[in-house]
C-alpha cells in the first residue's frame, strides 16, 4: 500500500495524559498536513509542512499541541494533557508541490477518545 | 472571510434515485474547487477537481459543474447506489498549487442511501 498511513487508528486516554499520533506520508510528497475532524464538520486545518519546515500552524491550536517532521519523511504529532475537548478524529495528508495540482491524500485518520 | 458552504447539510433518498449537493463559495482569490467523498471512519478521497473555466466535469455517476460567476458548485449523483452513502465536503483553493492556507474547507453534505 502506497497511500498516507497513519497509526494508531484509534486512541482512547484520560484525561491529562499524552497522546502522539505517526503519519507517513506517500513516499514521493513533499508536503504534509494535519487536520482536525469531529462530528459532522469538515476537517479544521492544524499545522503544514513543506519537506521538514512548518510553514503554517493554525492559531486555534493550542499551545499542548506539538507536530515535528524531523526528515521531511514521516509527522508526528503530540497533544500534552489532553482534554475531553480533544476527542475527535486526527487526520494526516500529504501532496506533491512538483505534482502542482493541490490535491490533497488523506490517511484514514487517527480517532481520539478522551475520557 | 473566505467561506464554503454547503447544502443540504444532510440527505437520505432511495437507492436508484438521483442527487445534487450545493456548493456555494466566497473564496477570492479563486484556483480550484474540489469535491471530496469521505467514507464512515475514512480519510476524504478526491473525486474530482473544477478549474475555473471548466463548468462541467464527470467522473462515472457523478457530475460536477462550477459557475464561477455566481460562486457555485453542484454534485449530481445518478442512480446512487448503497456504496454513495458518505459525506461529501466542498474545498476551494485560492492558489493553483496547492499549500494548506490557500484551501478553505465546506462542512459537507451527509448523504444515505437507503435500499
Amino acid at each position: 500500500d502506497t497511500g498516507v498511513s497513519q497509526d494508531p487508528r484509534h486512541k482512547i486516554t484520560k484525561r491529562g495524559q499524552n497522546v502522539t499520533f505517526r503519519c507517513d506520508p506517500i513516499s514521493e510528497h513533499n508536503r504534509l498536513y494535519w487536520y482536525r475532524q469531529t462530528l459532522g464538520q469538515g476537517p479544521e486545518f492544524l499545522t503544514y509542512f513543506q519537506n521538514e519546515a512548518q510553514l503554517e500552524k493554525s492559531r486555534l491550536l493550542s499551545d499542548r499541541f506539538s507536530a515535528e517532521r524531523p526528515k521531511g519523511s514521516f509527522s508526528t504529532l503530540e497533544i500534552q494533557r489532553t482534554e475531553q475537548g480533544d476527542s475527535a478524529m486526527y487526520l494526516c495528508a500529504s501532496s506533491s508541490q512538483a505534482a502542482n495540482t493541490g490535491e490533497l491524500f488523506f490517511g484514514e485518520g487517527s480517532r481520539l477518545t478522551v475520557l | 472571510k473566505n467561506q464554503v458552504e454547503q447544502s443540504p447539510q444532510s440527505l437520505i433518498i432511495l437507492e436508484g434515485k438521483n442527487c445534487t449537493l450545493q456548493c456555494n463559495y466566497t473564496v477570492s482569490p479563486f484556483s480550484n474547487l474540489r469535491w471530496y467523498k469521505q467514507d464512515t471512519g475514512r480519510g476524504p478521497v478526491s473525486l474530482t477537481i473544477m478549474t475555473f473555466s471548466e463548468n462541467t466535469k464527470s467522473n462515472g455517476r457523478y457530475t460536477a459543474t462550477l459557475d464561477a460567476d455566481t460562486k457555485q458548485s453542484s454534485l449530481h449523483i445518478t442512480a446512487s447506489q448503497l456504496s454513495d452513502s458518505a459525506s461529501y465536503i466542498c474545498v476551494v483553493s485560492e492558489y493553483s498549487g496547492g499549500g494548506a492556507d490557500g484551501l478553505t474547507f465546506g462542512k459537507g453534505t451527509h448523504l444515505i442511501i437507503q435500499p
